[in-house]
């Protein structure tokens, strides 16, 4: 079973430009959530999709932006690339339980995103 | 403010000994889960172990226990008999009931075992 992918490992871009990382969830999840993670800093929520639409979002400007598809993939998207967007981008997955405080997600590897 | 808070930004301990990170949390949420990742060089977060807000029990998962003080806001991890391979990032994370299943992540404590 393979558990959270993502893809590029690795990322470099310019100052301005876009780009669009991916990440398929756990078999038998339909829940991703993004995460943004800073040199030396803990992972900073951006936001999480279930059923192909934003459900919950962190506090980031509008540049991030996402998508799900109905395999329950995702990718996240970034505009206008500032050197302060790069980080490790780690891709969550889940099955939906908004209630469920206990709910554990899986974590991907991660695409580590630098930007010059 | 803070939700999450580790102190220790990195900590030693010798190959078999026992360690403790420490994680404090704030929250007005009566229904909250509390976790654990570590964290290698590759980058993933594996998951280590729970501890609910309503749980009478502190939980434990083989070498990795919680010492859940829930009056105090503390949920500190103890590893015991500590294996080279322990030697990473530690996270404390919380997902609160009100707010969907988005984590709050600490800063972190790098864990280093000494042989």
């Amino acid at each position: 079973d393979a558990g959270v992918t993502q893809s590029p490992t690795h990322l470099i871009k310019t100052r301005g430009q876009q780009v669009t990382l991916r990440c398929s969830p756990k078999s038998g999840h339909d829940t991703v959530s993004w995460y943004q993670q800073a040199l030396g800093q803990g992972p900073q929520f951006i936001f999480q999709y279930y059923e192909e639409e934003e459900r919950q979002r962190g506090n980031f400007p509008d540049r991030f932006s996402g998508h799900q598809f109905p395999n329950y993939s995702s990718e996240l998207n970034v505009n206008a690339l500032l050197l302060g967007d790069s980080a490790l981008y780690l891709c969550a997955s889940s099955p939906y339980f908004p209630e469920r405080v206990n709910t554990e997600a899986f974590f991907g590897q991660g695409t580590r995103l630098t930007v010059v | 403010a803070q939700k999450i808070t580790q102190t220790q930004p990195g900590m030693f301990v010798q190959e078999k000994e026992a360690v403790t990170l420490d994680c404090t949390y704030d929250t007005s949420d009566p229904s909250y889960g509390l976790f654990w990742y570590k964290q290698p060089s590759s980058g993933e977060m594996i998951f280590l172990i729970y501890q609910g807000s309503y749980d009478q029990q502190n939980a434990t998962e083989g070498r990795y226990s919680l010492n859940f003080q829930k009056a105090r806001k503390s949920a500190n991890l103890v590893i015991s008999a500590s294996q080279l391979g322990d030697s990473a990032m530690y996270f404390c994370a919380m997902r609160e009931g009100n707010y969907g299943q988005n984590f709050v992540f600490g800063p972190g404590t790098r864990l280093s075992v000494l042989p």
